[in-house]
C-alpha cells in the first residue's frame, strides 16, 4: 500500500506566479488536509477537503484554493505568489471527514518563491 | 498568544538521559491531544496520543492536565535516534465534526553520544 505521495518535491517560482501542488492519499483515505510549514515553525492548517468539497479553512487568503477529485486526490493552488509563501507544503490524509489525530502526512513539497 | 506553546529548546542531552517537554494550549474547548515527531526535512509523524489518564509507550510517557491546559512528554533512556523535533498538537472540534490539527512550533531534541 503506497503511502501519501506529493508532487513535485521541490519547486522554485517567482513572485506573482501561480503554482499547483498535488497530493495522492493512502488507499481508502477520503479526507485531505493541507498545511503550510514555514522554516522553524509548526505546520499551519490551510484547508480540508472531503467529498470533493472544502469543509474547513484556516486563516489563509483566497489566493490559496484547492480541489479534490473523485479518486480523493487533491490539488492546492496558490495565485499571485509572495516571498512569504516560501514554505514546506504538507498534505495529510485521514478517513471519514474527521481529523482525530490519525492523519498521515506526505513528504511535502518545498516551495521557494524568489 | 499562540494557541499551542512549547518549550523553545533546543534540548541537547547525552545518551541515556531523561528529557521532558512541556506544552500549554489556550483553547479550553480542545478535544484531542498528540505528540508528533518530525525529523529534519521530513514530514511529521504521530508519536502518540495523549489522554487525561496518562499513557506510556515504551520509553515515552505522555500526560495531559485539562485543568491547567498542559501537556507533557517524557523520554527516558534517550537514544541517538530520538534526535528530532517534537511537535505538540491539539485538535479543535468544530460544530460536532473533528477539526484541524493545531501545531506548536516544536522543540528540537539533540541526543549526543
Amino acid at each position: 500500500d503506497a503511502g501519501v505521495t506529493q508532487s513535485p518535491t521541490h519547486l522554485i517560482k517567482t513572485r506573482g506566479q501561480q503554482v499547483t501542488l498535488r497530493c495522492s492519499p493512502k488507499s481508502g483515505h477520503d479526507t485531505v488536509s493541507w498545511y503550510q510549514q514555514a522554516l522553524g515553525q509548526g505546520p499551519q492548517f490551510i484547508f480540508q477537503y472531503y467529498e470533493e468539497e472544502e469543509r474547513q479553512r484556516g486563516n489563509f487568503p483566497d489566493r490559496f484554493s484547492g480541489h479534490q477529485f473523485p479518486n480523493y486526490s487533491s490539488e492546492l493552488n496558490v495565485n499571485a505568489l509572495l516571498l512569504g509563501d516560501s514554505a514546506l507544503y504538507l498534505c495529510a490524509c485521514s478517513v471519514g471527514g474527521g481529523a482525530v489525530g490519525k492523519q498521515y502526512f506526505g513528504p511535502g513539497t518545498r516551495l521557494t518563491v524568489t | 498568544r499562540k494557541e499551542v506553546e512549547q518549550d523553545p529548546g533546543p534540548f541537547n542531552v547525552p545518551e541515556g538521559a531523561t528529557v521532558a517537554f512541556n506544552c500549554t494550549y489556550s483553547n479550553s474547548a480542545s478535544q484531542s491531544f498528540f505528540w508528533y515527531r518530525q525529523d529534519c526535512r521530513k514530514e511529521p509523524k504521530l508519536l502518540m496520543s495523549v489522554y487525561s489518564s496518562g499513557n506510556e509507550d515504551g520509553r515515552f510517557t505522555a500526560q495531559l492536565n485539562r485543568a491547567s491546559q498542559y501537556i507533557s512528554l517524557l523520554i527516558r533512556d534517550s537514544k541517538l535516534s530520538d534526535s528530532a523535533t517534537y511537535l505538540c498538537v491539539v485538535n479543535r472540534d468544530y460544530g460536532g465534526s473533528q477539526g484541524n490539527l493545531i501545531f506548536g512550533k516544536g522543540t528540537k531534541l539533540s541526543v549526543k553520544p
